[in-house]
């Protein structure tokens, strides 16, 4: 069975310090892994992928990722915080399942502090 | 293109009342998905279609829910003598079909209170 897991729910920075969520996968295939961010009452909004064509991958707002497949990691991170930033952010795998269902860890809460 | 939509965007309701949620998904995207969100936690699935066809149910899906999608548009989702712990957003994605083409779009989401 595939999981998630979201290590700290609750993450504090300061603006324009760097941001790094952490993010663990347990899959028994090669993964695709996915970084969504959630703005209060909205939908999910797709931040990268990870689907095996580069091990960095570079999203939308200035964020990236770095799949490990040594540490079973892929790890959120900007490199200076805007305040625009404060949102929830999940982590999300595929990969087992032929219909393509996401399996999300449980999110961060992302805090930018002025 | 105007992305996923759902309808309502919120609703209340009473206990033992049925509700039903709507999704459009982006056109021409053979995929559709349902998840329910509770506060504090990630999205849970709940069941799968492709174009008409329901191809997987979670066990999160009681005999109270049900969901269609005719003519493999637009979707319901259906729950039936509605309890306090049905309270969640729910949330509507869909992903079009092909290698690699994994990413899900979603919704805004139906947030639904049972009172």
């Amino acid at each position: 069975a595939q999981s998630v897991t979201q290590l700290g729910s609750h993450v504090s920075v300061s603006e324009g310090a760097l941001v790094l969520l952490r993010c663990n996968y347990s899959s028994s295939v090669p993964p695709y892994l996915f970084w969504y961010v959630q703005y209060p009452n909205q939908g999910l909004q797709l931040l990268l992928k990870y689907t095996s064509a580069a091990t960095l991958v570079k999203g939308i707002n200035g964020f990236e990722a770095e799949f490990k497949k040594s540490e079973t990691s892929f790890h959120l991170t900007k490199p200076s915080a805007h305040m625009s930033d404060a949102a929830e952010y999940f982590c999300a795998v595929s990969g087992s399942s032929n219909t393509g269902k996401l399996i999300f860890g449980q999110g961060t809460t992302l805090q930018v502090k002025p | 293109d105007t992305g996923v939509s759902q309808d309502p965007r919120h609703k209340i309701t009473k206990r033992g009342q049925n509700v039903t949620f709507r999704c459009d998904p982006i056109s021409e995207h053979n995929r559709l998905y349902w998840y329910r969100q509770t506060l504090g936690q990630g999205p849970e699935f709940l069941t799968y279609f492709q174009n008409e066809a329901q191809l997987e149910k979670s066990r999160l899906l009681s005999d109270r829910f049900s969901a269609e999608r005719p003519k493999g548009s637009f979707s319901t989702l259906e729950i039936q003598r509605t309890e306090q712990g049905d309270s969640a957003m729910y949330l509507c994605a869909s992903s079009p079909v092909g290698q690699g083409a994994r990413e899900q779009y979603f919704g805004p989401g139906t947030r639904l209170t049972v009172t």
